[in-house]
């Protein structure tokens, strides 16, 4: 079955780190354009990086410098390192796989982050 | 910097006819943007709706059709059923391995 499988979400102080976990069952990582997009409380959704199957990787400028993608290839596993936590990083954070057809089309079910002292 | 806009609300009778759009603060929505169009429900997870402008994904509804109208990407919702009730969301690609959604559109039926 393919699917997706976040996990590492948490309450964190603002200004502390998170790791979050994607673990991935069906397909290959590492082959795939793979995504974070986060949703915050009662808004809509919003990307937030990608790490494409080349290595490259891009971030929306309101994470840019704080947040890190990465992928394991031998785990099959999408990680997004986040620091410098401010309370508008809270949301629930999903990642999305980008098909070669130009749709995000695995999503996972998502995993709350919530930045609060 | 640019944004991607949709109407935040619409309201749509049932079997009725509805089309939601996707634009650009600055500039005209094309289909090298890819445009693509997913639905959600409160405390799921987004689902896939069109991608690539106007090809519905596996186990959509007919009644779904993606097309660009204007400078605009646009998803026509023919015949609404009372379970189309949700949020509508569409993400286009920027360039340069950047992405960006549309802020949304709560649709009602009734």
């Amino acid at each position: 079955e393919v699917q997706l499988v976040e996990s590492g979400g948490g309450l964190v102080q603002p200004g502390g780190s998170l790791r979050l976990s994607c673990a991935a069952s069906g397909f290959t990582v590492s082959s795939n354009y793979m995504n974070w997009v986060r949703q915050g409380p009662g808004k809509g959704l919003e990307w937030v990086s990608v790490i494409y199957s080349s290595g490259g990787t891009y971030y929306a400028d309101s994470v840019k410098g704080r947040f890190t993608i990465s992928r394991d290839n031998s785990k099959n596993t999408l990680y997004l390192q986040m620091s410098s936590l401010r309370a508008e990083d809270t949301a629930v954070y999903y990642c999305a796989r980008y098909s070669s057809d130009e749709a995000f089309d695995i999503w996972g079910q998502g995993t709350v982050v919530t930045v609060s002292s | 910097q640019t944004a991607v806009t949709q109407e935040p609300s619409f309201s749509v009778s049932p079997r009725g006819t509805v089309t939601l759009t996707c634009g650009l603060t600055s500039g005209s929505v094309s289909t090298s943007y890819y445009p693509s169009w997913y639905q959600q429900t409160p405390g799921q997870a987004p689902r896939t709706l069109i991608y690539s402008t106007n090809t519905r994904s596996s186990g959509v509804p007919d009644r779904f059709s993606g097309s660009i109208l204007g400078n605009k990407a646009a998803l026509t919702i023919t015949g609404a059923q009372a379970d189309d009730e949700s949020d509508y969301y569409c993400v286009l690609y920027m360039g340069s391995g950047i992405w960006m959604f549309g802020g949304g559109t709560k649709l009602t039926v009734l």
